[in-house]
């Protein structure tokens, strides 16, 4: 049974420019959750769907937005890109809508320059 | 606020030496308790989850964990450590069944000496 996966697994990007990452959940996992990694702030909540609709989203500003598909593929965009974005973004998947013990992927490091 | 803290940043122990990491959380009822590790580049892996019942609860790799209600605490346990337990371990709480949010710990990051 394949994994999460997200695409691309690395990224350099120019100060202003947008972004957009990938995460393909585990096969019959409904609920997808992101996350930002950073030495700094360490691992914080980003965005959770499930079943197309954004239940829970973090203290981002808005340049940080997501959307999930029929086939519960997500995406996640940040636009006007800054220099502190540069980090290591986890998503996860779950099969169900609530609490349960999340499988995250490998991540996508982006390197914003 | 909800909040979770690992006290310690990083640790060092001997390989064979029992380990514990801790970890405490700050909320009014029983949120659900994780623990997870994370190998340098990889993604993190969930070693064991508590929910309700039992307060010992049994993980992959050799790993248990307690939960303390008094102590509004979750530490991590392991009797013998090996070399490939390197990695930074991170303690995460759910505080709604609802949600799939979790609030992280900044991370243990632990050492292992021949």
């Amino acid at each position: 049974k394949a994994g999460v996966t997200q695409t691309p697994r690395y990224l350099i990007k120019t100060r202003g420019q947008q972004v957009t990452l990938s995460c393909s959940p585990i096969s019959g996992h409904r609920s997808v959750s992101w996350y930002q990694q950073t030495p700094g702030q360490g691992l914080q909540f980003l965005f959770e769907y499930f079943s197309e609709t954004q239940r829970n989203k973090g203290n981002f500003p808005g340049r940080f937005s997501g959307r999930q598909f029929s086939n519960s593929r997500s995406e996640m965009n940040v636009s006007t890109l800054e220099l502190g974005d540069s980090a290591l973004y986890l998503c996860a998947s779950s099969a169900g809508q609530g609490i349960s013990g999340y499988t995250f992927g490998s991540g996508t490091r982006l390197t914003v320059v | 606020a909800q909040s979770v803290t690992q006290p310690d940043i990083h640790i060092t122990v001997s390989e064979g030496a029992s380990l514990e990491l801790r970890c405490n959380y700050s909320y009014g009822a029983t949120p659900y308790l994780f623990w997870y590790v994370q190998s340098p580049g990889q993604g993190l892996q969930l070693l064991l989850k508590y929910f309700s019942g039992d307060t010992l609860v049994q993980g992959i790799k050799g790993f248990e964990a307690e939960f303390k209600r008094s102590q509004s605490s979750f530490n991590l346990r392991k009797p013998s450590v090996h070399w490939s337990d390197a990695a930074e371990y991170f303690c995460a709480v759910g505080f709604s069944s609802n949600t799939g949010k979790l609030i992280f710990g900044q991370g243990t990051t632990l050492q292992v000496k021949p």
